[in-house]
């Protein structure tokens, strides 16, 4: 299966200020991945679906100028939080789609916590 | 509209019992069937998934999983739980619109007890 790389693991930041988290697949192609959320103790929650070259496309109730997306290249898809603020604390995962009837692979995580 | 349900939020088995996790869908159609597991601060991991072909289908450390169409289950098992298994684990559907979107069960927190 696909080897997904998500970076950074950790990041703690001031509120008000901007977030990158990067998703990369190591070893495969992909057009489709996708953003979730995850609350603690929850399940995931699906921000967005990641197209690469065109725009994503956001669930119902995601702020898409909040949660900019991008897909520039068939490896890496990033994430950016805008403005970030204690409110948007979470652990954000990645996954990379490979192929119809295949499973999704996901990225280890990433634990964002705002100050 | 498909939905996941997993029954027992938690879970406790003492070591070397049965391990069964239990997940029903809805869906109009055959879906796709996927069990992961989540360890502390890490990502989804396959344990096993079902497409098409046999209905009993053997993943990762141990696990296997019935498909069960009259029942619309797909229930997760393994023989004798390890400590290493405790775990959050959880079940998703695809979507059969094409989407490759998932949708994801609630998660079942297993406990394995020295």
């Amino acid at each position: 299966g696909a080897v997904v790389s998500q970076h950074p693991s950790w990041v703690i930041c001031k509120s008000g200020t901007s977030v990158k988290i990067e998703c990369r697949s190591l070893d495969f192609q992909a057009t489709t991945m996708f953003w979730y959320r995850q609350f603690p103790k929850q399940s995931l929650m699906l921000m967005a679906t990641s197209n690469e070259g065109s725009k994503a496309t956001y669930e119902q109730g995601v702020e898409k100028d909040k949660f900019l997306i991008n897909h520039a290249s068939l490896t890496l898809s990033t994430l950016t939080v805008t403005s970030a603020h204690p409110e948007d604390s979470s652990f954000y995962i990645c996954s990379v789609v490979t192929g119809h009837n295949q499973p999704q692979h996901f990225g280890d995580g990433t634990r964002l916590s705002i100050l | 509209a498909q939905s996941v349900t997993q029954l027992g939020s938690h879970v406790s088995v003492s070591e070397g019992a049965l391990v069964l996790l239990r997940c029903n869908y809805s869906s109009s159609v055959p879906p796709y069937l996927f069990w992961y597991v989540q360890y502390p601060n890490q990502g989804l991991q396959l344990l096993l998934k079902y497409t098409t072909g046999a209905t009993l289908v053997k993943g990762i450390n141990g696990f296997e999983a019935e498909f069960k169409k009259s029942e619309t289950s797909f229930h997760l098992t393994k023989p004798s739980a390890h400590m290493s298994d405790a775990a959050e684990y959880f079940c998703a559907v695809s979507d059969t619109s094409g989407t490759y979107k998932y949708i994801f069960g609630t998660g079942t927190r297993l406990k394995v007890l020295a």
